[in-house]
């Protein structure tokens, strides 16, 4: 069975510094592959998607990027934090093959608080 | 152009009683339709899915939800609250050949004893 790993599962960090979270997929080949922030008492804002290695399509602009170094790895950076990165950030995986549906599978979440 | 509208932002309810959440959307392509739960601090977990199959759909933890196309609703029920189904509820639409889900913008349900 297929399972999404995010960590950390929580992080504080200073206005200023790097970011990096890391999504993996297990148990699947070539997915598409999400990234969402969930402000608090707000609804889900895609950040990022790709659809195979080295391909990242940008939602919203902003300080934040994306990679993907690894058919199942999915990455989210920033050089320097602001104190609005602050969130909850989740990534998700669907199937990419033509044919596997619209359904989106969620991570477990890494919450960051920037100060 | 897809859109979700989330009815209520906060719905009460007595542990035992009924649930409805509301949702109405709009897309120009054959739908597909989400319901999504999140706890807090915790990931979404689908709750139940609509994919142009019959129109009433049963999901997990006894939630079920009816297509209306004349309506374009998507409404989520359960018919007897517990206290884990407390939660955040989000209504989903999407399409086939869609790279992207749209989210509304969630329903709070709050259970009392």
């Amino acid at each position: 069975s297929q399972t999404i790993h995010q960590w950390p599962a929580t992080l504080v960090q200073p206005v200023g510094s790097p970011l990096s979270l890391e999504c993996t997929v297990e148990g699947t080949s070539n997915p598409n592959l999400y990234w969402y922030r969930q402000a608090a008492g707000r609804g889900l804002q895609l950040l990022f998607y790709s659809v195979g290695i080295g391909q990242i399509s940008s939602e919203v602009p902003q300080n934040l990027s994306a990679s993907r170094p690894q058919d199942r790895q999915f990455i989210l950076s920033s050089k320097k934090l602001l104190l609005s990165d602050s969130g909850f950030y989740l990534c998700a995986w669907r199937p990419g093959l033509a044919g596997g549906g619209e359904t989106q599978y969620f991570g477990p979440g890494t919450r960051l608080l920037v100060l | 152009a897809q859109s979700v509208t989330q009815l209520d932002s906060h719905v009460s309810v007595s542990e035992g009683t009924p649930v409805l959440l509301r949702c109405n959307y709009s897309s120009s392509y054959s739908p597909s339709l989400f319901w999504y739960v999140q706890h807090p601090n915790k990931g979404l977990q689908l709750l139940l899915k609509y994919t142009s199959a019959a129109t009433l759909v049963k999901g997990i933890n006894g939630f079920e939800a009816e297509f209306k196309k004349s309506e374009t609703s998507f409404h989520l029920t359960k018919p007897s609250a517990h206290m884990s189904d407390a939660a955040e509820y989000f209504c989903v639409v999407s399409a086939v050949g869609f790279q992207k889900l749209v989210f509304g913008t969630g329903t709070r349900l709050l259970v009392s004893p």
